[in-house]
Order: C-alpha cells, then sequence, then structure tokens
C-alpha cells in the first residue's frame, strides 16, 4: 500500500515560475488536504477538497489553485511564483475531515 | 497569541526518561491530534483525541476539554523517540497547528 504519494521531492523555482506539485493516494479517501510548513511555524492548510469536484480554500490559499477531477488526485498549482512560497508542502488525505490523516513526505520548494 | 500553543519548544532528555509535552489550545474542536515529524521530514499520526487518554506502546496522549489541554507522554524514552510532536486542534476540515516540540533522546 503506497498510501499518500507526493512528487517531487525537491524544487528550485525562479521567480515568476509555475509548476504543479503531484498528490496521489491509493486508500480511497474522500479528504484530501494540502499544507505547508515554514521553519518555527505551525502547518498552514492551503486548500483541501472533501470528494472529487469540490475543493475549498483553507487558511493561506493566495498564490495557489487546485482541481480534484478523481478520488486519488489532487494537484497543487503555483502559477506564479514568489520567494513567499519557499516552504515545505504536505499533502494527506483522510477518510473523513475528523478522522485521522495520512501523511505525504512533503515537497521541499525554494523559489530565488 | 497562537490558537495551538505548545511547550516546550526543545526538549533535550536522556535514554530511560519520562517525557511530557503540553498542549494548549484556544479553538473550538472536534478532536485534537498528536503528530511525530521524523528527522527525515514525514509525518505520522501518533493519536487523535476527543476526550479522556488513550495509549499506544510507550506512548500515553491525554485531554482535558474544560482546561483546553491536551498532554503527550512517553515513557522509558529512547533515541528513536527523537522528533518534533505536533500538536493539532480544531473541527473538521479546519485544524490549527503547534509550532511542533523539538525531542532529543540522548543515548
Amino acid at each position: 500500500n503506497a498510501g499518500v504519494t507526493q512528487t517531487p521531492k525537491f524544487r528550485i523555482l525562479k521567480i515568476g515560475q509555475s509548476m504543479t506539485l503531484q498528490c496521489t493516494q491509493d486508500m480511497n479517501h474522500n479528504y484530501m488536504y494540502w499544507y505547508r510548513q515554514d521553519p518555527g511555524m505551525g502547518l498552514k492548510l492551503i486548500y483541501y477538497s472533501v470528494g472529487a469536484g469540490i475543493t475549498d480554500k483553507g487558511e493561506v490559499p493566495n498564490g495557489y489553485n487546485v482541481s480534484r477531477s478523481t478520488t486519488e488526485d489532487f494537484p497543487l498549482r503555483l502559477e506564479l511564483a514568489a520567494p513567499s512560497q519557499t516552504s515545505v508542502y504536505f499533502c494527506a488525505s483522510s477518510y473523513s475531515g475528523a478522522l485521522r490523516a495520512f501523511f505525504g513526505q512533503g515537497t521541499r520548494l525554494t523559489v530565488v | 497569541k497562537n490558537e495551538v500553543e505548545q511547550s516546550p519548544q526543545n526538549l533535550t532528555a536522556q535514554e530511560g526518561e519520562f517525557i511530557t509535552i503540553n498542549c494548549s489550545y484556544s479553538v473550538g474542536i472536534s478532536a485534537l491530534h498528536w503528530l511525530q515529524q521524523h528527522p527525515g521530514g514525514g509525518i505520522v499520526s501518533l493519536f487523535m483525541l476527543s476526550s479522556g487518554k488513550k495509549k499506544h506502546g510507550r506512548l500515553i496522549a491525554t485531554i482535558n476539554i474544560q482546561e483546553k489541554h491536551s498532554s503527550l507522554h512517553i515513557t522509558a524514552s529512547h533515541p528513536r523517540d527523537s522528533a518534533v510532536y505536533i500538536c493539532a486542534a480544531g473541527e473538521g476540515s479546519d485544524m490549527r497547528f503547534g509550532a511542533g516540540t523539538r525531542l532529543t533522546v540522548k543515548p
């Protein structure tokens, strides 16, 4: 069982470039989440989805977009990368919003 | 003031010591979670609590809803327990996370 898989693990972007962080889960979970983790700070929710075709903003959605065309996949898109988006990004999934979540290994993104 | 506060920020212990990490929250909750972040960065869910106490091996988590406080205890600590421990509290998908407690257990 692969669980939650994120790609890539590391990426360096130039200011203004765009990229997509991939996230896929094989547990048939309804809920999926994207978080960012900055040094010395708690995880912040960027976007989440309660099922295919449904997405909603979290605490820090500006500069990001998501889609949920299938139950398995929840990609996070950065359109115009900015240095403030340098962070470690985690994708997670859970069967419902109240149950324990399973996390991916994280993507370390640096914008220069 | 953060909605979820953890203490201490950093903790160093000798192998075998009893460890306590504290979490206070100001948000309404349907559940409180304790997570472990390994030195390599991966995050694992340890406990989900809505009341009382849970135990898994050497780890014990308690919550006091009236006082809005939770504790994570590690008995007979071991160097492999070295990690960042994160408390998260909230309702449904709206979870707020503490900044984490970095635990180092020395042999």
